[in-house]
């Protein structure tokens, strides 16, 4: 099944300054990869999905990219505050197959 | 978007008895839903796929018969903890995906067994 990696398992930044996590996947056929923001006790929440047809997608101050031969995407956070502090999960599946892989999880730190 | 309700968001049990966690879907018919386990400082780990009508379909290492669940409607699944014990404390969430939107999850149980 598929195989998803997360690096780095914690991420602290300076408030303003932008945090970018690293995913990588390992079924070739996986095309839908979806972001999300989970805070303490919470649901997680979707913030941004990108399926594999683009390279690149943005809302606001967020952005994911995209590189399919390497089989990575990545997750851009510009001009962080400090309610986006926060565990962030990356997850990859094959779209309409219903499962969907998570990784271990990012702890985000904006330090004000 | 879909809307995902779950209930109850917090139980506390004693060691041997059974939890019954509803995931309701309010506005999308779900033939499919999906049950997760996070432990603390951990990711979400698919513990089931419920099936509307049909068996559920568990991942490798879920025992079947210690996580009961029930798909009797197209809105409704339920995940039943029987004979609780302190390991299976953590934080149960439900899921439905649906082509517009993705996947939406239900609010989560935290559960704890003591």
């Amino acid at each position: 099944g598929e195989n998803v990696e997360q690096h780095p398992s914690t991420l602290s930044v300076q408030e303003g300054d932008s945090a970018v996590i690293k995913c990588t996947y390992s079924d070739s056929a996986s095309n839908y990869f979806p972001w999300y923001k989970q805070e303490l006790g919470k649901r997680p929440q979707l913030i941004i999905d990108i399926r594999s047809n683009v390279g690149e997608k943005k809302d606001q101050r967020i952005a994911v990219t995209l590189n399919k031969t390497a089989k990575h995407f990545s997750l851009h956070i510009t001009e962080t505050q400090p309610e986006d502090s926060a565990v962030y999960f990356c997850a990859a599946s094959i779209y309409g197959n219903n499962r969907l892989a998570f990784g271990k999880g990012n702890q985000v730190v904006v330090i004000p | 978007g879909a809307v995902v309700s779950q209930h109850p968001s917090r139980v506390i049990c004693k060691s041997g008895t059974s939890v019954k966690i509803e995931c309701r879907s309010l506005d999308f018919q779900a033939t499919t839903m999906f049950w997760y386990r996070q432990f603390p400082k951990q990711s979400l780990m698919l513990m089931a796929t419920s099936n509307e009508g049909s068996k559920a379909t568990y991942e490798q290492g879920v025992e079947k018969d210690k996580f009961l669940i029930n798909h009797a409607s197209l809105t409704l699944s339920t995940l039943t903890v029987t004979s609780a014990h302190p390991e299976d404390s953590s934080f149960y969430i439900c899921s439905i995906s649906t082509a517009n939107y993705g996947y939406t999850f239900g609010s989560g149980t935290r559960l704890t067994v003591v």
